[in-house]
């Protein structure tokens, strides 16, 4: 699985679209992008995924560039609650493992 | 649905004790997982069990052993406890079969051994 990189932490305004890169430039044809995040203490919480195309939930927007090198989560419209540490990880779905290798992730401050 | 549950929250051990740490899921899942979390650190994979019946090493399995007793519930055994090993473990199990393989983790059991 390929590996990313991505800053230790940012700081975003309360209320403020919050955008969190990832490089992950090694990333194969078929391996995915997730993003998972971890509000303090807590256990991760899957927040969305893509392959090749934008993505949108309830949550949050992915935007994959067009060499897939890259991407960037976008929380629209932050919180307070959504001060958390965000994981990016990419993965492929073969095999029957379906393991998810966790870096250190960014520590996003959302600040009043 | 409870999801992922863990026991216990929290255990302090004296160095040589041996514990379990009991995980257990009630959405079906076919593969759970053992990850230990450091301060400061992303998660690392200890153990995981693609399926009942079977497990796997993952990162890190020194001075761990697992069992899947069935499909709802994997545990963690601490056999000899060491320092090394205070760390808050997390159970994961994914979701059915297909894409996006959402992983759902537990609350944690944080584990000081002194």
């Amino acid at each position: 699985d390929a590996k990313t990189t991505q800053p230790p932490s940012m700081d975003c305004a309360e209320g403020r679209a919050a955008n969190l890169p990832c490089n992950h430039s090694t990333i194969s044809g078929n391996e995915y992008v997730y993003w998972y995040r971890q509000i303090h203490s807590q256990g991760p919480q899957y927040i969305i995924h893509g392959l090749k195309n934008n993505e949108t939930n309830e949550m949050a927007s992915l935007i994959i560039t067009e060499d897939r090198k890259s991407s960037t989560l976008i929380l629209p419209h932050a919180t307070l609650r959504d001060t958390a540490v965000y994981y990016c990880i990419v993965r492929s779905t073969g095999g029957a493992t379906n393991k998810l290798i966790f870096g250190t992730g960014t520590l996003l401050a959302v600040q009043p | 649905n409870a999801g992922v549950t863990q026991t216990p929250k929290f255990q302090v051990l004296k160095t040589g004790q041996s514990m379990t740490l009991q995980c257990a899921q009630d959405m079906n899942h076919n593969s759970m997982y053992w990850y230990r979390q450091d301060p400061g650190m992303g998660l690392r994979l200890i153990y995981y069990s693609a399926s009942e019946g079977t497990t796997d090493k993952g990162e890190v399995p020194n001075g761990y052993n697992v069992s899947r007793l069935n499909k709802r519930e994997f545990s963690l055994r601490l056999e000899s406890a060491a320092p090394s090993q205070t760390s808050v473990y997390f159970c994961a199990s994914i979701r059915a079969s297909s894409i996006p393989y959402e992983q759902y983790f537990g609350p944690g059991t944080r584990l000081t051994v002194t």
